[in-house]
């Protein structure tokens, strides 16, 4: 069985533009999770998806949105990129019920604003 | 929101020593995590915790999850070099705002120099 797969791992970009990440969850797993790492640190949360809505987000600006599609994978979109936007995006994926084991994390974007 | 508080924020291991952390909340949950990550990737699961007083080995690994389903501790015996990395423990909430799991802020184990 395939893992969420996360693409790009690594992209650079400069100040000002904008990036698009995707992300892949595991087959079955309807909800999908968007967390920003930057430098090592804890994990903060960005946005959750589930059945194709958006569930909640965290603390981020407008500019960071995204979107799930039918097929359950998912887009984190984030516009007029700033330097502190350089960060590890990790995408993580559940069911929507019988989650006993908790969420499955994908590899990672590593996103650096230059 | 809840919150949890995971400590200690870091700490340095030297190979062979026995390593402690733990995650407390104010909140009550039903299922505790523990999961590790490598540098560069993402966090994956190590121990899953069902229900309170529960003691669970994985390897090396021991997780306990609370009596008053409040906290949970993660001990590491005989630490060996690709232990490094963060610790995140995370508490179970169906339907909360964050989505389901609430994550520490991680206990991050680097080798002493």
């Amino acid at each position: 069985e395939a893992g969420v797969t996360q693409s790009p791992t690594h992209l650079i970009k400069t100040r000002g533009q904008q990036v698009t990440l995707r992300c892949s969850p595991i087959s079955g797993h309807t909800s999908v999770y968007w967390y920003q790492q930057a430098l090592g640190l804890g994990l903060q949360f960005l946005l959750w998806y589930d059945e194709g809505e958006e569930r909640n987000r965290g603390n981020f600006p407008p500019r960071f949105s995204g979107r799930q599609f039918p097929n359950y994978s998912s887009e984190l979109n984030v516009n007029a990129l700033e330097l502190e936007d350089s960060a590890l995006y990790l995408c993580a994926s559940s069911p929507s019920r019988g989650l006993i084991y908790g969420y499955t994390f994908g590899s990672g974007t590593r996103l650096t604003v230059v | 929101g809840q919150q949890l508080n995971q400590s200690p924020q870091s700490m340095f291991i030297q190979e062979g020593e026995d390593v402690s952390m733990n995650c407390t909340s104010s909140s009550i949950f039903n299922t505790w995590l523990w999961y590790k990550q490598d540098p560069g990737e993402g966090p994956v699961l190590l121990i899953a915790l069902y229900k309170a007083g529960e003691l669970t080995s994985n390897g090396r690994l021991t997780a306990q999850f609370g009596i008053t389903r409040k906290d949970s501790f993660l001990n590491i015996s005989a630490s060996i070099p690709s232990d490094v990395g963060i610790y995140f423990c995370a508490g179970l909430n169906y339907g909360g705002s964050q989505g389901n799991l609430i994550f520490g802020k991680g206990t991050k184990l680097s080798v002493k120099p």
